[in-house]
């Protein structure tokens, strides 16, 4: 079957790092994406992975890897501004290439 | 227009009546899709259109959801009689290449039904 895991929830400090992980089972891999939700807004595109590795986009970067059905988006000097849902998608062949979305991670950035 | 349009941001109805959802996509975008989101929940696919003409519509939760598609652009999601289960935001994203390219999402309808 289909399946998308992140955590529910996480906290991390102004100016730190924080890792999001996400794992994933499908049964046709064709791209994994990261999306941005502050609370109320909508989704907005962060990333995209389809090859192994890190992909680097400012302070966001975000790495696959696809033996391991694992990806994680990698978030640099933290800003009080990133306090948002992180949602992670994977897009499936085995579904007529949809979207499978994971349940989100909230980050609450604490000062 | 710049961005997805979705009206109203707001709706609150009561148990039995119907409902209708508008959804203006980016111009010249050829997919549309509906998704609906539960509080503290994730992105839950209702339907996806490809022009006027919707391939998959795997998603809808029952014969009350419909939703059309006309002119290559405006669409509307109509839940009839509904439910206190139907309440959440109803999420509307369009793409250019069809199921190829990133989604670019309007800001929502809040539904609630009481």
């Amino acid at each position: 079957g289909q399946n998308i895991d992140q955590p529910t929830e996480m906290t991390a400090t102004e100016g730190a790092i924080v890792q999001i992980n996400c794992t994933y089972q499908t049964s046709g891999f064709n791209g994994l994406f990261w999306y941005q939700q502050h609370a109320g807004e909508a989704p907005t595109f962060l990333s995209y992975n389809v090859l192994d590795g890190l992909e680097e986009k400012g302070r966001f970067s975000s790495f696959l890897s696809r033996s391991k059905g694992y990806s994680y988006l990698l978030l640099k000097e933290l800003q009080m501004k990133d306090s948002a849902s992180y949602l992670c998608a994977v897009r499936d062949r085995g579904s007529n290439y949809q979207l499978i979305w994971g349940a989100g991670t909230k980050l609450i950035i604490k000062p | 227009g710049a961005g997805v349009s979705q009206s109203p941001s707001n709706k609150v109805t009561e148990k039995g009546k119907d409902v209708e959802l508008r959804c203006d996509p980016i111009s010249g975008h050829t997919a549309l899709y509906w998704y609906r989101q539960r509080l503290g929940q994730g992105l839950e696919f209702l339907i996806y259109f490809q022009g006027n003409s919707a391939p998959d519509k795997s998603g809808l939760p029952s014969d009350r959801f419909s939703a059309e598609r006309t002119g290559e652009s405006v669409s509307t999601l109509t839940i009839q009689r509904t439910q206190q289960e139907d309440s959440a935001v109803y999420l509307c994203a369009s793409s250019g290449l069809g199921t190829q390219e990133k989604l670019f999402f309007g800001s929502g309808t809040q539904l609630s039904v009481l």
